[in-house]
């Protein structure tokens, strides 16, 4: 089946830095997409990418949708300590509304 | 409700015991679908539901697990006989729209099989 690989799988970095993530895969996807996932809490979607190529931003957060559709990056300018949490990248190849693929997380962990 | 609800939010049992898991998506989205978190784990998916289509089930780990979706709207997972690896936090997500794959999910129901 289809699987992906994200890493890194954690990242310790000082507050102020940024931070970048990437996630690849062995097959084409149609959709990329980016959560994070506060503890307690369900992932919620941070950036969703639709087309090969794509750059994308939301606020402090940036991703691509990679030429190749086989890979995804999310980069996080300036973190601040709320940043911690579980980033997951998810491919999605929407014929008849398939199921979504997600990575293994990348935990981020911002000192003050 | 305005998100995707889930209950209980808590669960302990003992191993052998059934258990039913409930999701109640967001009003209107035609899709749902159910992952499973194990500690420090990625999503594993189960199933996902897609208006009156069969629902896919290729992700359901053993005959123990099953899922119905009743009127297109609230979903029950039932685990029956539950073992230990079966500990995890579910997850309930739904889909406004067929094939986007921009998913809202519940806050998840923790299973713990003592």
């Amino acid at each position: 089946g289809q699987q992906l690989n994200q890493s890194p799988q954690s990242m310790f970095i000082q507050e102020g830095e940024d931070v970048s993530m990437n996630c690849t895969s062995s097959s084409i996807f149609n959709t990329w997409l980016w959560y994070k996932q506060d503890p307690g809490e369900g992932p919620v979607l941070l950036i969703a990418l639709y087309k090969a190529g794509e750059l994308t931003s939301n606020g402090r957060l940036t991703a691509q949708f990679g030429i190749t559709r086989k890979d995804s990056f999310l980069n996080i300018s300036a973190s601040i300590p709320s940043d911690v949490g579980i980033y997951f990248c998810a491919g999605h190849y929407n014929t008849n509304a398939g199921k979504s693929t997600f990575g293994d997380g990348t935990t981020l962990t911002v000192k003050p | 409700g305005a998100g995707v609800s889930q209950s209980p939010s808590n669960k302990v049992t003992e191993k052998g015991k059934d258990v039913e898991l409930r999701c109640d998506p967001i009003s209107g989205h035609t899709a749902l679908y159910w992952y499973r978190q194990s500690l420090g784990q990625g999503l594993e998916f189960l199933i996902y539901f897609q208006g009156n289509s069969a629902p896919d089930k290729s992700g359901l780990p053993s005959d123990r697990f099953s899922a119905e979706r009743t009127g297109g709207s609230v979903s029950t997972l039932t685990i029956q006989r539950t073992q230990q690896e079966d500990s995890a936090v579910y997850l309930c997500a739904s889909d406004r729209e067929a094939g986007t794959g921009e998913l809202f999910f519940g806050e998840g129901s923790r299973l713990t099989v003592l």
